[in-house]
């Protein structure tokens, strides 16, 4: 069944620290792929997408993913995390090209940041 | 460029009323979706709308329903609620171009 697995429900990094959330996806082909992050009582914000080309792509708020389609993986990642970091993360996956309005999400990723 | 924006930010209803959300896409954004968010399930897809048709939807009761406007405006509507019908309940819109999907803030609707 297509799906997407974020394996970590929960992480805690102290400030400073860096951080790598992991999302794998099981799907035939390459889809569109997304990060979104979430505050509390909040709506989801994009923080960056991938379609094609350069795997590692950079998005808003000092933020980075990797696509690598022999691990079918999509991971986030920030070299050093700020208190303000603190919400949800969600992988997305877009299997139809943008032609369905259908998003697959993840799970979740809750990140909390210690002083 | 104002964001994508949904009324009423919360709505509290009892069970077997029915429940009318709105959303307003960004300006020149064709198509909208809607999303039902809840702790358990998580994100689910309940359908898509493009130039006042629907073209995709997801596998919610039929009770879930939903229409677009001309102006690309749209609304769901929930109709004899569940308790299990509260949840957090996401507009998003994209372009005609772009594959990416801004959100709104939601709609949280309880059920007592």
């Amino acid at each position: 069944a297509q799906s997407v697995t974020q394996p970590d429900i929960h992480i805690t990094v102290s400030e400073g620290a860096s951080l790598e959330l992991r999302c794998n996806y099981s799907y035939g082909a390459t889809p569109y792929l997304f990060w979104y992050v979430q505050s509390p009582g909040q709506g989801l914000q994009l923080l960056l997408k991938y379609f094609s080309g350069d795997t590692l792509v950079q998005g808003i708020k000092g933020f980075e993913a990797e696509f690598k389609r022999s691990q079918s993986s999509f991971n986030l990642r920030k070299p050093s995390v700020h208190w303000s970091d603190a919400a949800e993360y969600f992988c997305a996956v877009d299997p139809y090209g943008g032609s369905q309005g259908n998003l697959i999400f993840g799970k979740g990723t809750k990140l909390s940041v210690k002083p | 460029k104002a964001g994508v924006t949904q009324t009423p930010r919360y709505l509290i209803k009892t069970r077997g009323q029915q429940v009318t959300l709105s959303c307003s896409p960004i300006s020149g954004h064709r198509s909208v979706s809607w999303y039902q968010q809840t702790p358990g399930q998580g994100l689910q897809f309940l359908f898509e709308y493009f130039s006042e048709t629907q073209r995709n939807k997801g596998n919610f009761p039929g009770r879930f329903s939903g229409r677009q406007f001309s102006n690309s405006r749209s609304e769901m509507n929930v109709s004899t609620l569940e308790l299990g019908d509260s949840a957090l309940y996401l507009c998003a819109s994209s372009s005609d171009n772009a594959y990416e999907q801004y959100f709104g803030p939601g709609t949280r609707l309880t059920v007592t």
